[in-house]
């Protein structure tokens, strides 16, 4: 257990479906992330923030939206997904943005997409 | 661009060998460097972080190494089980833009 959740765990959705996947860490974090793991590929950054505020988004599609309510909240809000999108989505957090300190992943939601 | 490369890809080793994987990252301007385990169709544990100013960590049976001006590391593991088996990953944190980067990672195989 490392302290950052999310739900769900697995997730098949259609390609018209709307749905969001969850994070959640109550480690006193201030930076959340989510990575995109796909078969034989480098974890993949898509979006970052820092204490609430977006700071990144690596060239991430629009059908991927996130949204930080708070330090300890992070989701990702999915619209006509591809069925190349299917893979585990893994969230991240770490105590400082700019600092050289440790990240914390939760375990992942695996999504298909049909 | 930092690029992360992980070397060798899978490995089999029997039982009771040590061992050691490699990383290299294009891109010296780093904050730290952190180990990985990743079990299949989980999430990632942290293993051992070695901040820029270090140059090794220990943990156990593992200790990671930081070279930080050839741009390498090992994870050395010691009397491996058959426990050990998942896939390690190797990620850098760049100084520039934050971002942490990761390798493809190693499969490691321990037979018993």
């Amino acid at each position: 257990e490392t302290g950052v959740t999310q739900t769900p765990r697995h997730l098949v959705m259609g390609m018209t479906n709307k749905k969001s996947l969850k994070c959640e860490q109550h480690l006193g974090h201030n930076a959340m992330y989510w990575y995109k793991q796909s078969a034989k590929k480098p974890l993949e950054l898509m979006f970052v923030y820092n204490f609430k505020e977006q700071t990144e988004n690596n060239s991430v599609p629009s059908r991927f939206s996130p949204e930080c309510p708070n330090s300890s909240h992070l989701f990702l809000h999915l619209h006509t997904l591809q069925p190349e999108d299917s893979a585990l989505y893994l969230c991240a957090s770490s105590q400082e943005f700019d600092r050289d300190t440790e990240a914390f992943f939760g375990q992942g939601t695996r999504l298909t997409v049909v | 661009k930092q690029e992360v490369t992980q070397i060798p890809a899978a490995l089999s080793v029997p039982e009771g060998e040590n061992l050691v994987l490699n990383c290299s990252f294009t891109d010296s301007a780093i904050y730290n460097l952190q180990w990985f385990r990743q079990d299949p169709g989980k999430g990632l544990t942290s293993l051992l972080l070695i901040q820029s100013s270090q140059r090794e960590q220990t943990s156990g049976r593992l200790n990671a190494s930081l070279d930080k001006s050839s741009g390498r590391s090992t994870l050395y593991i010691a009397a491996s089980q058959p426990g050990d088996s998942a896939t390690y990953l190797c990620a850098v944190k760049k100084e520039k833009d934050d971002k942490i980067i990761f390798g493809k990672g190693t499969r490691l195989h321990i037979l018993p």
